[in-house]
């Protein structure tokens, strides 16, 4: 049972536009999120987190948008730049424990 | 730089053969997390450590696995009597207290023949 999902296995974005990169899940007891990137042959780096009581939270270029109702929620990246080609994952945990669940990862490949 | 460091940082073992992996986290960080990564899923959790505690393990986790912490510093994972189906690459993380963050190691990739 995949309680976290991304469902695009890949995405093609021109360099300068919006990357959206898009997380599903199914348990409504998950309150926190976070977005990873991974560069091969390297561990996830943490990217931008948000909670719960929150819908939307911004760092820089990025950009986490958070949709309970929908228990949905992505990540914007404007504007894209080729340093961005990475695999993206999203993760959740519920209250009350530090263990998380993460998505399968969308290849982001941003062309020059 | 005083990241997440993991070692070895490959390993290929027979099948039936006993592992060991161990993995450092960053300095004060109180948390320990141990994934496993295969091809085209995300880090799949193990284990993880708050201090020298094991507070939560997976159900996917067999008898075979088994994850140390002592005095809350490095950690180990020894995975026995190895199969084909734990060639993968396990993944160690740690968090300081107070945040959710998650700090990755480089990974250690396990290749059972």
């Amino acid at each position: 049972d995949q309680q976290v999902k991304q469902n695009s296995p890949s995405l093609s974005v021109q360099e300068g536009r919006i990357s959206i990169l898009n997380c599903d899940y199914t348990n409504s007891m998950f309150d926190y999120f976070l977005w990873y990137k991974k560069y091969p042959a390297e561990g996830p780096t943490f990217l931008i987190s948000i909670s719960s009581i929150k819908d939307k939270n911004e760092d820089g270029r990025f950009t986490v948008f958070l949709n309970k109702s929908a228990k949905h929620l992505s990540l914007h990246i404007v504007p894209s730049q080729p340093g961005d080609s990475a695999v993206y994952f999203c993760a959740a945990s519920a209250r009350g424990t530090y263990k998380y669940i993460f998505g399968t990862g969308t290849r982001l490949k941003v062309l020059a | 730089d005083t990241g997440v460091s993991q070692d070895p940082r490959h390993k290929i073992t027979k099948r039936g053969q006993n592992v060991t992996f161990r993995c450092d986290p960053i300095s004060e960080h109180n948390r320990l997390y141990w994934y496993r990564q295969t091809l085209g899923q995300g880090p799949e959790f193990l284990t993880y450590f708050q201090n020298e505690a094991q507070l939560e393990k997976s159900r996917l986790l067999s008898d075979r696995f088994s994850a140390e912490r002592p005095k809350g510093s490095f950690s180990t994972l020894e995975i026995q009597r190895t199969e084909q189906g734990d060639s993968a690459m396990y993944l160690c993380a740690s968090s300081p207290r107070g945040f959710d963050e998650q700090y990755f190691g480089p990974g250690t990739r396990l290749t059972v023949t």
